[in-house]
């Protein structure tokens, strides 16, 4: 059974970097691709973007000039960055697996606040 | 982009009955269409993809149809750990993935 475990910092002030990690467990690293998504009350489900283990990346056009996302292939791990935070991007954020674009498994989510 | 709307919003309906959730594309997604569940305090929950297709452990009692523009959740006899958030999502063109607002199936 595949497992993800996510982790990262939960509050933030305006202008400061998000950064959080997600760990995988019973997987084949190279047999998914690897997504963070959040959600907010307002605008519901928002998918940030995607990662495989080569590195290649896709991200939601919304987010471009602020995201990152990379891989630890040794750890089997994937992290995000979102730059520039504002009271906006107040949200829960998830990291998930893909297999053909379905989205099978979800880490636990971490609430991020961002607050002055 | 592509839009997804659920319908309706909130959906009320006794514990044995019948829930039909329904889900439009703003344009053709094929059957490229996946439906989530998610319960206070959780993460979405996979249930249904290529919109009919039942993920690994999901009840027999969850079933999806549609094709196109046009699709439907429907959970054939409700239980007590049915009442939740359900949300469709289009993989038909992506990136992005896009999501519906969601339906919140509560108890009547």
């Amino acid at each position: 059974q595949v497992q993800l475990q996510q982790w990262g910092a939960g509050l933030l002030k305006p202008s400061e970097t998000l950064s959080l990690t997600c760990a995988v467990y019973g997987a084949s690293f190279s047999d998914y691709y690897w997504s963070w998504i959040r959600q907010s009350p307002g605008k519901g489900l928002e998918w940030i973007g995607e990662i495989r283990h080569s590195g290649s990346t896709n991200y939601n056009p919304s987010f471009k000039s602020r995201v990152s996302i990379s891989v630890d292939k040794s750890r089997n791990q994937f992290s995000l960055r979102l730059t520039s935070m504002t009271a906006a991007d107040t949200a829960v954020y998830y990291c998930a697996s893909a297999r053909y674009a379905r989205l099978d498994f979800w880490g636990q989510g971490t609430l991020v606040t961002v607050s002055s | 982009e592509i839009v997804m709307t659920q319908s309706p919003a909130t959906l009320s309906v006794s514990p044995g009955e019948r829930a039909t959730l329904s889900c439009r594309a703003s344009q053709s997604v094929s059957s490229n269409l996946a439906w989530y569940q998610q319960k206070p305090g959780q993460a979405p929950r996979l249930l249904i993809y290529d919109a009919s297709t039942r993920a690994t452990g999901i009840p027999a009692r969850f079933s999806g149809s549609g094709s196109g523009t046009e699709f439907t959740l429907t959970i054939s006899s409700l239980q007590s750990e049915d009442f939740a958030v359900y949300f469709c999502q289009q993989y038909h063109n992506w990136p992005p993935y896009i999501f519906g607002q969601g339906t919140k199936l509560e108890i009547k």
